[in-house]
């Protein structure tokens, strides 16, 4: 069964901090991997999508990296701001499917 | 910039009444979805539809629910019977030239009392 899980689940940062969220998913084939950033009671808004031939997607301050290999993708955000905070989520989808399997997320506070 | 819309954005229902979740999906999209959030949850599929009919669903989609593209605009979710645990937010998706890249709408946050 296709799942994604993300690491950790909460993540209170100071102003300024690099950081790095994690996304695991356990099918290897993979099509694409989007992040998605929501807001509480919100909805999802996209940040980068990786396609399976793909290693990174860069945005401004956002970088995500996606390792088929070892199951893995990584957001990166640089130099993090009170406005991020928000839960950031992962999805993935597979071959011959249309559909996202979505992580659980990772609630990110950054303390100004 | 198209967007994917969502209407209404909150529906307050009885339980054991009939809604219906309407969505317009950008508008020279193939293929659309629709998702459901409980509070506290994760995002969960619930069905896909593509060439006027369902392409794959998921367990949770019952014969409680169907969906219907009525006209060349309007992509919905009804419910038959609506019960407690179906509060929940909807999401719309569809997908565009970049395949399988979904856009999602605002979502319609569902309350069954």
């Amino acid at each position: 069964k296709q799942e994604v899980t993300q690491i950790p689940a909460a993540l209170s940062v100071p102003e300024g901090e690099n950081l790095v969220l994690n996304c695991s998913f356990t099918d290897s084939a993979i099509y694409n991997l989007q992040w998605f950033r929501q807001d509480p009671g919100k909805g999802l808004t996209s940040l980068l999508l990786i396609q399976s031939s793909q290693r990174e997607q860069t945005s401004g301050r956002l970088n995500a990296s996606l390792d088929k290999s070892s199951g893995r993708s990584t957001l990166y955000i640089a130099a993090s701001q009170p406005g991020d905070s928000a839960t950031y989520l992962c999805a993935d989808t597979t071959s011959g499917t249309y559909k996202y399997i979505f992580g659980t997320g990772t609630r990110l506070k950054v303390l100004a | 910039e198209p967007e994917v819309t969502q209407t209404p954005s909150h529906q307050v229902t009885q339980m054991g009444q009939e809604v219906i979740l309407r969505c317009v999906p950008i508008s020279n999209h193939l293929y659309f979805y629709w998702y459901r959030q409980i509070l506290g949850q994760k995002v969960e599929f619930l069905v896909s539809f593509y060439n006027n009919e369902i392409s794959e669903k998921s367990e949770i989609f019952d014969d409680q629910f169907s969906v219907e593209r009525p006209d060349g605009s309007n992509f919905t979710l009804k419910i038959r019977s609506t019960k407690l645990e179906d509060s929940a937010m909807y999401f719309c998706a569809s997908t565009g030239t970049v395949p399988y890249e979904q856009y999602f709408g605002p979502g319609t946050r569902l309350t069954v009392t």
